[in-house]
């Protein structure tokens, strides 16, 4: 079965500073797609940056980049340059390639302090 | 850009009442998604469809059921609601699924179901 572990149910960043949001999965699954989405206090949920399992290149989306290690099945979220609005609730996310069901992480908490 | 729009935003139902929950995919956009966010939970899979068809099937309570019109919004049908049904409903969509390929689904805003 999948899982997504998500160990840090809340973290504290200094603004203008990078933090590494952490991430791990398990699947049996030869090919699937990584994501990550940002849940601010006004509940939408906010696609930001999807690693296909096949990918060679970590994907980079703006300040936002993915610390895909493959052997070791994690997904790290990497925000540079930390600003207030930052703060919100991470979700990782995985979906088989070619499947519909995504499944979820239970999320961290991120803090931007001024 | 079009986004995914959800109707309504706010609902407040009676237990074992019924309630409909609507979704308008982004144009172009052919897979639709259900989610249930509980209070401080991470989004469970509900249902999806791809090309009007049920695609997949997550934990869907038997007293909830979905379909994909041929416009491609879809409606989630829920009856004898219980306290436990509130939540925050997400509708998603997606272009297809295809094998080789993972799109990025995109949420609406949610619709936030009480039950009292």
């Amino acid at each position: 079965a999948q899982k997504i572990t998500q160990t840090q149910p809340g973290m504290f960043v200094q603004e203008k500073e990078a933090v590494t949001l952490d991430c791990t999965y398990d699947t049996s699954d030869q090919s699937y797609g990584l994501f990550w989405y940002k849940q601010p206090s006004s509940g939408e949920m906010i696609f930001l940056i999807y690693q296909g399992s096949y990918d060679e290149q970590n994907a980079t989306e703006g300040r936002y980049s993915l610390n895909f290690q493959k052997a070791r099945k994690s997904a790290n979220l990497v925000i540079s340059a930390s600003q207030l609005g930052d703060s919100a609730m991470y979700f990782c996310a995985m979906r088989d390639t070619g499947g519909f069901k995504t499944i979820f992480g239970a999320g961290t908490r991120l803090f931007v302090k001024a | 850009a079009a986004g995914v729009i959800q109707s309504p935003r706010h609902l407040i139902k009676e237990k074992r009442e019924t309630a409909t929950l609507k979704c308008y995919p982004i144009p172009r956009h052919d897979t639709v998604y259900w989610y249930q966010q509980g209070p401080g939970q991470d989004p469970q899979f509900l249902i999806s469809f791809y090309e009007k068809m049920q695609s997949d099937k997550g934990s869907i309570p038997d007293r909830f059921s979905a379909q994909q019109f041929s416009d491609y919004h879809s409606e989630l049908n829920m009856s004898s609601l219980e306290l436990g049904d509130s939540a925050l409903y997400f509708c998603a969509s997606s272009q297809g699924a295809i094998e080789g390929d993972t799109y990025e689904q995109y949420f609406g805003p949610g619709t936030r179901l009480t039950v009292t």
